[in-house]
């Protein structure tokens, strides 16, 4: 089974700062990855699918690039309601899986 | 606007049966993929396996031959059981919609989840 490795696990930063967050499978998975953005107490939310292409609603400064088994998140800048976890997800094979998360503290 | 809820037992025995339904309103569950996904307390996500509305599933391994995922278009429900659980199936349940086709495929809405315990 394919694994999803991201890093860093957390990361402290200050409002106005650019972000980028990565994520990396065990075995190609192409371009068959997305991201959620998630705050406590509440559901994931669909951030960004197929790598790169934003779900509607969501803010122009968050991207995503990548193809094969190396991606990045990217938020060009850290806006107060951004502070959250961010998980990757793979859906490359019948049999999918999410990144361990990436917790973006305010600095 | 579609939106899913969970419903179930809060709080299950250990080597019992958790059992969970997932509500779906605003879509017909005739359509996509509808899938489960958990999050121990404190922990990251973990997806389970989905359902075809055709009854067609696909689980992750890890679950082995506990889990059982159904849908009842009669319904627009679809429903989870895993079986012999432990403490540490003790996780926050999400149902969710997964969107998209030819591989592509992500969860693009979600129920708010619900809080399962395993404990005597």
């Amino acid at each position: 089974d394919i694994q999803m490795t991201q890093s860093p696990s957390s990361l402290s930063a200050s409002v106005g700062d650019r972000v980028t967050i990565t994520c990396r499978a065990s075995q190609s998975i192409s371009s068959y990855l997305n991201w959620y953005q998630q705050k406590p107490g509440k559901a994931p939310k669909l951030l960004i699918y197929a790598t790169s292409s934003l779900q509607s609603g969501v803010p122009s400064r968050f991207s995503g690039s990548g193809s094969g088994t190396d991606f990045t998140l990217t938020i060009s800048s850290l806006q107060p309601e951004d502070f959250a976890t961010y998980y990757c997800q793979h859906s490359y094979s019948a049999r999918w899986a999410f990144g361990q998360g990436t917790k973006v503290e305010i600095k | 606007q579609v939106q899913l809820q969970e419903s179930g037992p809060g709080l299950v025995k250990p080597s019992e049966t958790l059992s969970l339904t997932c509500n779906v309103s605003g879509a017909s569950i005739s359509r996509n993929y509808w899938s489960w996904i958990r999050q121990p307390p404190g922990k990251g996500l973990e997806w389970i396996g989905h359902v075809y509305y055709s009854g067609s599933t696909n689980y992750n391994p890890s679950f082995k031959s506990r889990v059982t995922i159904s849908v009842a278009t009669s319904k627009n429900q679809f429903s989870l059981k895993l079986t012999s659980v432990t403490a540490a199936d003790t996780a926050v349940y999400y149902c969710a919609r997964v969107f998209g086709s030819s591989g592509w495929f992500y969860f693009d809405y979600w129920g708010q989840g619900t809080l399962v315990t395993v404990s005597s």
